[in-house]
This record gives C-alpha cells, structure tokens and sequence, in this order.
C-alpha cells in the first residue's frame, strides 16, 4: 500500500519560497510518475505538476517559471519549490502518484499539508 | 487548457435513490487511435484528499462499490450513484488528463434529501 505524507512550513510570508517535501512509503519513486496538486476555496484543484523517478518533469504552465520539482530516490522523498509566493498560493498542497503508466489517473493522495501565505 | 465543467453545483437526493452528475468538457477527450476517454472522477469527503473513483471515463477503480459508474464520451460525461447512501455525501469531481495541465470541474456536493 502506497502511502505519501507531506512536510513544510504552514506559514510564508509574500515573496518567499515554498518548500514542501513528500516522503514515499510503499513504492519506490523511481518506478512511477508523481504530482504536485492543490487546493484552494478559490481555485478548486489545480494541477501543478508531473515528475517521473528520473527527474523527468511537465508543469502546469500557469506556474512554470516559478515551480521546481525534484525527487531523491535515496531518501524516497519529492520536494516542491515554488518561489516568489502570494496571497493567491494558499492552498492545501497535496503530492500524490500518477499511476496507470503515468496518465493524470491519481490513485493514491497524500492527506495535504495547508500552506498560507501572510504577511 | 481544457476547461472542464460539472453541473450541478450540488445537489439533495433521498437514501436508495439515484443520484447524477455531469461533467463537460471544452473539447473532445476522446483518443480515436485507442477509443479511450481521459476522464477520471474522484470523490472528497471533509477533511481528506480526494479518492479515486473511476477511470478512462467508466472503469471503477478497485474496492469501490459498483453502485457508482461512469458513462460517455467526447465531451460529456456523466458519473451515476445508483442508490444513494449516507456515506456518499461528497463532493465529487471531475478531471481530464487527455493534455497538460491536468484539469478539473468545479466541484459537485452530493447531500442527503
């Protein structure tokens, strides 16, 4: 059973970068694709992003040049930076796996982690 | 992006009856070279992530109850819980990954009448 768990600091302030890290449990993060999602009363669910085992990754474009994804298969952890952060990133950031061959079929959740940003 | 949009916002059906939601999308999410749709939907209850319920627009994922299924093709869809119970008051989505980025509706509220 694949389970994921989301870490990082609950509180940024404008301007700052979100950290969040993803521990793996069950599976190796080297044999599927994973994805960042979130959450927002505002947005609804907004995809963020895609990343396979090797580093291989595809962004929401609406994010692109702010959002890194990165995988560390020794510690079987992904990691989500998204910089110069506002008001409109809050959300409940979950990570989760892309199963199915790595269509957008999201079969196991993480149970999020609320990220707010304020000043 | 595709946008993609549930009716309706919510909705009140009564213990043991039918309850449907539909899902449209902006444009065709239908692969001709393999006749597969790439239309999931999931189902959230308060405070949890969403569950997956069904995907390629009709197979239900393993372990959920074949009272919910999932129907059509191109651009609208359609998820069906055949007789309603207290424990699938939700709200349930749906969400296309035919291209990136990956989208979802808006949301449906299912509640009991």
């Amino acid at each position: 059973q694949v389970q994921l768990k989301e870490s990082g600091p609950g509180l940024l302030k404008p301007s700052e970068t979100l950290s969040l890290t993803c521990t793996v449990s069950g599976g190796s993060i080297s044999s599927y694709y994973w994805t960042w999602i979130r959450q927002s009363a505002g947005r609804g669910l907004e995809w963020i992003g895609r990343i396979y085992g090797n580093g291989d990754t595809i962004y929401n474009p609406s994010l692109k040049s702010r959002v890194t994804m990165s995988g560390d298969t020794s510690k079987n952890q992904l990691n989500l930076k998204l910089n110069s952060v506002t008001a409109a990133d809050t959300a409940v950031y979950y990570c989760a796996r892309a199963g199915y061959g790595g269509w957008g079929i999201v079969d196991y959740w993480g149970q999020g982690t609320l990220v707010t940003v304020s000043s | 992006d595709i946008v993609v949009t549930q009716s309706p916002d919510s909705l009140a059906v009564s213990v043991g009856e039918r309850a449907t939601i539909n899902c449209k999308s902006s444009q065709s999410v239908l692969n001709s070279s393999n006749n597969k749709n790439y239309l999931a939907w999931y189902q959230q209850k308060p405070g949890q992530p969403p569950k997956l319920l069904i995907y390629w627009a009709s197979p239900r994922e393993s372990g959920v109850p074949d009272r919910f299924s999932g129907s059509g093709s191109g651009t609208d869809f359609t998820l069906t819980i055949s007789s309603l119970q207290a424990e699938d008051v939700a709200v349930y989505y749906c969400q296309q990954y035919y291209t990136t980025p990956w989208t979802f509706g808006q949301g449906t509220k299912v509640e009991i009448k």
